[in-house]
């Protein structure tokens, strides 16, 4: 089992640019959660995707969006990049999603905005 | 606004010593209280868990001792080893929007 992948690893774009962000899950999951950490802080919540639609979504504004496919793998797409989006962006997995149910991590994409 | 606060922000400890971390919380709805370990260059990992019905969960060298009514929580990690060396986080969740809310964070620097 390869757990939770992400791609790409690292990525640089330019103020303004749009950029698409990949996560399949582990193998049996089907509920996708997206955290946006920036350097030295805490993972903050972006949204939960289960069963191809946006359950629940944090504070973040419109330019965020995202998608799930039937094979359960994510999208996290980003538009007009600012400067301040520059963060590691993390996928998370489960099966269901109740509370408690543990969410297992990939190892994030590196997104930097000059 | 962060809805987990977490301290220390780093800390060392000796080998064999025992690291000590808190966090404190407002929403009262929080059911669920998890800490992660994250090292550099991955994601978090689940290290222990526990619900508010019990006041302290141990695995191993990781107990999660947990106060309801000062809406406290903390994290002992008991003879601290160099390969606990690591960042570490305590989030909550609520039943009510299953969003989890993490802490900044704690270094934690284990010296052989």
């Amino acid at each position: 089992d390869a757990g939770v992948t992400q791609s790409p690893t690292h990525l640089i774009k330019t103020r303004g640019q749009q950029v698409t962000l990949r996560c399949s899950p582990k193998s049996g999951h089907d509920t996708v959660s997206w955290y946006q950490q920036a350097l030295g802080q805490g993972p903050q919540f972006i949204f939960q995707y289960y069963e191809e639609e946006e359950r629940q979504r944090g504070n973040f504004p419109d330019r965020f969006s995202g998608h799930q496919f039937p094979n359960y793998s994510s999208e996290l797409n980003v538009n007009a990049l600012l400067l301040g989006d520059s963060a590691l962006y993390l996928c998370a997995s489960s099966f269901g999603h109740e509370v408690g149910n543990e969410q297992f991590f990939g190892p994030g994409t590196r997104l930097t905005v000059l | 606004q962060q809805q987990v606060k977490q301290s220390p922000q780093s800390l060392i400890v000796q080998k064999g010593g025992i690291s000590i971390i808190n966090c404190a919380y407002e929403n009262t709805a929080f059911d669920y209280f998890p800490w992660y370990q994250q090292f550099p260059g991955k994601g978090p990992a689940l290290l222990i868990a526990i619900r508010p019905d019990v006041s302290e969960k141990k695995e191993g060298r990781f107990t999660i001792s947990f106060n309801k009514s000062a809406k406290q929580f903390s994290l002992h990690i008991m003879d601290s080893q160099p390969g606990d060396s690591a960042t570490y986080f305590c989030a909550a969740e609520s039943s009510n929007d299953y969003k989890l809310s993490f802490g900044a964070g704690t270094t934690v620097t284990v010296r052989a």
